[in-house]
């Protein structure tokens, strides 16, 4: 399988800071995605980006799928940004998710 | 739409006993369900596949007798940690998706299920 590997593992940053979360995966992916991990539990997904650049509102992804890497770029962050960012991959035909080892995001007021 | 329900969201069992957890697609008819553990501040492990009317399909290193995995509807899958032990504390996630979702390879997730084991 993917190995899919998270940088920084962990994050502390003021509020209104900005920050680049890195998730490399050893193979070609067919759908990378991202997702936020709330304090409760909740997993929220935020991009489905196999390839190239998304944004919604402060959040941004991009992945260079011929380089193994995507990104997600975090401006402006409020307290409510923190909890654990997971990427997500699964190889072509296959429906099976291999998580990162995740960046725990704490946002200071 | 496309909203999956997970119950109880907190259990706390003696060693032992046997806990059940459900995995409900409310709006939408979940051919696959997938279920994953999450040890404290460690990533999601797939545990297991399952699709409705089959037999689960498990990861490597999950016992198939001590976690019983039964999808035998297009709404609803169970699962049943057997006789559980303190090494069983963990928080269970499933997730689930329809033949279009999963085409895309889009999974909707469950809120997940605190697991302690006395």
């Amino acid at each position: 399988g993917i190995q899919v590997e998270q940088s920084p593992p962990d994050l502390i940053l003021q509020e209104g800071a900005n920050s680049t979360l890195r998730c490399n995966f050893s193979d070609s992916v067919n759908n990378l995605q991202w997702f936020h991990q709330n304090p409760w539990g909740q997993l929220i997904n935020l991009f489905y980006i196999p390839s190239g650049t998304k944004q919604n509102g402060r959040l941004s992804a991009t992945t260079v799928a011929t380089e193994r890497y995507s990104l997600l770029y975090i401006s402006s962050s409020q307290t409510t940004d923190s909890g654990v960012y997971f990427c997500a991959g699964n190889l072509w035909g296959n429906e099976k998710l291999t998580f990162g080892t995740g960046t725990r995001l704490t946002i200071i007021p | 739409g496309a909203v999956v329900s997970q119950h109880p969201s907190r259990v706390i069992c003696k060693s032992g006993t046997s806990v059940k957890i459900e995995c409900r697609s409310l709006d939408f008819q979940a051919t696959t369900m997938f279920w994953y553990r999450q040890f404290p501040k460690q990533s999601l492990m797939l545990m297991a596949t399952s699709n409705e009317g089959s037999k689960a399909t498990y990861e490597q290193g999950v016992e198939k007798d001590k976690f019983l995995i039964n999808h035998a509807s297009l709404t609803l899958s169970t699962l049943t940690v057997t006789s559980a032990h303190p090494e069983d504390s963990s928080f269970y996630i499933c997730s689930a998706g329809g033949l279009e979702a999963l085409a895309k390879n889009i999974q909707y997730f469950g809120a997940g299920t605190r697991l302690s084991v006395l």
